[in-house]
């Protein structure tokens, strides 16, 4: 099956820091890619959609200047985290869709990153 | 919220014993997926049911579908203590279009060997 790389799988940085997780399709072109927000024993949140050579889309209540998405290729997306605060600390996960229809019945994920900012 | 919900929110079972679990969710769908999640790790897909279909199997997956109801459910029969890990469902809503997909609440399921 399709595989998703997601890097790096764990992450402890410094309040004030920026961290960069990347999101890469390995076997396929991926032209939409979405990035959930996982908080401890609870479900997925979506956080935006990010779609290549064009804007991500947020969800509502995302800081868009806050959580960075850049898809500037079909096999590669990446979430920065700029300026991370204790509150940013969580799990995030990536999903890659392949092929070019709206139907989300190829969506594959990534295993995660999880973030701890001190 | 458009989530769905999951119930049981906790499960713990016996190894060889079936383990079910139910979600319903709110708005019309183009289908409902599965996933599994071990502990701290992404997720895995299991299965995906069609609004059109009714039920499906898929080695010791069985998954329905009730539309009219607006809900499913996951059977894992004669389970293992593998099997431990939580269970999503997740919808793909029919209207908005916009290829984004809701999970539930999950369901965490514990196998006793």
């Amino acid at each position: 099956g399709a595989v998703v790389s997601q890097h790096p799988s764990r992450v402890i940085c410094k309040s004030g820091t920026s961290v960069k997780i990347e999101c890469r399709s390995l076997d396929f072109q991926a032209t939409t890619m979405f990035w959930y927000r996982q908080f401890p024993k609870q479900s997925l949140m979506l956080m935006a959609t990010s779609n290549e050579g064009s804007k991500a889309t947020y969800e509502q209540g995302v800081e868009k200047d806050k959580f960075l998405i850049n898809h500037a290729s079909l096999t590669l997306s990446t979430l920065t985290v700029t300026s991370a605060h204790p509150e940013d600390s969580s799990f995030y996960i990536c999903s890659a869709r392949s092929g070019t229809g709206m139907s989300n019945e190829k969506l594959f994920f990534g295993s995660g990153t999880q973030l701890s900012v001190l | 919220s458009q989530q769905g919900e999951e119930d049981p929110q906790a499960l713990s079972i016996q190894e060889g014993e079936n383990a079910t679990m139910n979600c319903s969710y709110k708005t019309s769908i183009n289908n409902l997926q599965w996933y599994r999640q071990n502990s701290g790790r992404g997720l895995v897909h299991l299965i995906l049911i069609r609004s059109n279909e009714r039920e499906k199997h898929s080695g010791r997956l069985r998954v329905t579908l009730d539309t009219s109801k607006k809900s499913s459910s996951l059977l894992i029969t004669a389970s293992r203590a593998a099997d431990t890990a939580s269970y999503f469902c997740a919808t793909d809503p029919l209207t908005g279009n916009t290829g984004k997909l809701i999970f539930g609440q999950g369901t965490t399921l514990q196998v006793k060997p």
